[in-house]
Formats: C-alpha cells, structure tokens, sequence
C-alpha cells in the first residue's frame, strides 16, 4: 500500500531553534517527493521536489533531504521565525504527473516567542 | 509559477443545499485537480478535470456528489450536491506548473455544513 508517514504530528519550537521534520514512505513506483508549507486558511506552497538522484535540496533556511534507498526524507528548519509556524506536507508522486500524489499527514509546527 | 484563485473563501451551508466552487488560474493548463481536506486531516484528491473531457474520479468519490465542470484552459468548477455535514471541509483546486513538477494549489474554499 503506498502510504507516507511524518513525524512528529506536532512540534512547539522556540524561536531561532533549529527543528528537523522526518519523513518515510512506502509509495512505489516513485518519481519524485515534495515538501509544502501550508500555513492556516491557505494552500500548500511547494518548498522542495527532489528525483530519485537528489539526495539534499535547500529554500533558504529550509534543507530537505532524501535517502532513496531507505525510502526518508527530513526537513530542516534552520534559525526558526515566527512565521514558519505552519503544517509542514510531505508528498511523494508516482509519476511527473499531478494525480499519483500521496500525501503525508503533516507536522504543526509551531514557533513561540 | 501559476496564481489560482478560487470562490467562494468560505461559505455556510445548510444540509441538503449544494455549493458550486470556481477556481480560475492566470495560465492555461491541461490538467487541474480538486482535492479535498477534512478537518486536521492531509488532503485526498478527488478528481482530476481536463478540458473536452469527463473528469476522472478517484475511489470513493462519484460524479453524481461532485460534478466538475472544466469549460476551459484557465477555469473549473467543483460543485458538492446534497451537502451533509461530513462534507464540511476545505475544499483546494491545483494545477500542475508548467514544464515543471510543481503543483500550485488556490487558497482553498472553507465550507462548513450545518
């Protein structure tokens, strides 16, 4: 069954702390994995896509990395703001096309003061 | 990169009623998809709209609940028929960027069923 799990489901951070999202997929055949930003009330804004042959993609503070072989990927937050508060979605598609998506569940991120 | 926006933001509905949503994007495309997010919950595709042709649904969602109109390149139209309160969700149209892989998504439609 192709499934994408993330960890943790929620995460309270300080501002200015680094925090690390994981997450592990089972979806095959696998093209690509993506990772979105979706802050409340909006839709998901792309930050990452990474190929089978990329294993470290970087936005600004933000590093996604991928190990095909053990089938994960996490994303660093570096030098966290406020406004990083948001639920973090992992995606990993079947194909370039748009409709063999699996979507994880999303990590809450929040950054306090 | 592709702007979506969709109408309504946000609608209040009465069980029974049915909401047609309408997504416009500032480029044409092929291929434009409608997902839906539950509360506290990651989003689930319900169908893909390609202009000239039927829309294809996925599992568990059929036309008669959610017809989808696609007249053109740049517009579509989700509509929820014979709304109950488990269709309170968010409700999200996406299209696929041009020449690349990323998917854009609109603003999403916040529909509360009551």
């Amino acid at each position: 069954k192709n499934q994408v799990e993330q960890s943790p489901q929620s995460l309270i951070i300080l501002e200015g702390k680094n925090c690390t999202l994981q997450c592990n997929y089972t979806v095959s055949p696998f093209s690509n994995l993506r990772w979105y930003k979706q802050d409340t009330g909006r839709g998901p804004v792309s930050l990452t896509i990474m190929t089978f042959s990329e294993n470290t993609k970087s936005n600004g503070r933000y590093t996604a990395t991928l190990d095909a072989d053990t089938k994960q990927s996490s994303l660093h937050i570096t030098a966290s703001q406020l406004s990083d508060s948001a639920s973090y979605i992992c995606v990993v598609s079947r194909t370039r096309q748009g409709n063999m998506l699996t979507f994880g569940g999303g990590t809450r991120l929040m950054v306090k003061p | 990169s592709a702007v979506i926006s969709q109408k309504p933001s946000r609608d209040i509905c009465q069980r029974g009623t049915s909401l047609t949503i309408q997504c416009q994007v500032d480029s044409q495309v092929t291929m434009m998809f409608w997902y839906r997010q539950q509360p506290g919950q990651s989003l689930t595709l319900i169908a893909t709209a390609n202009q000239g042709s039927e829309a294809t649904y996925e599992s568990g969602f059929v036309i008669d609940k959610f017809p989808i109109s696609r007249p053109n390149l740049t517009f579509s139209t989700l509509t929820v028929s014979n709304m109950s309160p488990e269709d309170s969700s968010i409700y999200l149209c996406s299209v696929e960027g041009q020449g690349t892989d990323t998917q854009y998504f609109g603003p999403g439609t916040r529909l509360t069923v009551l």
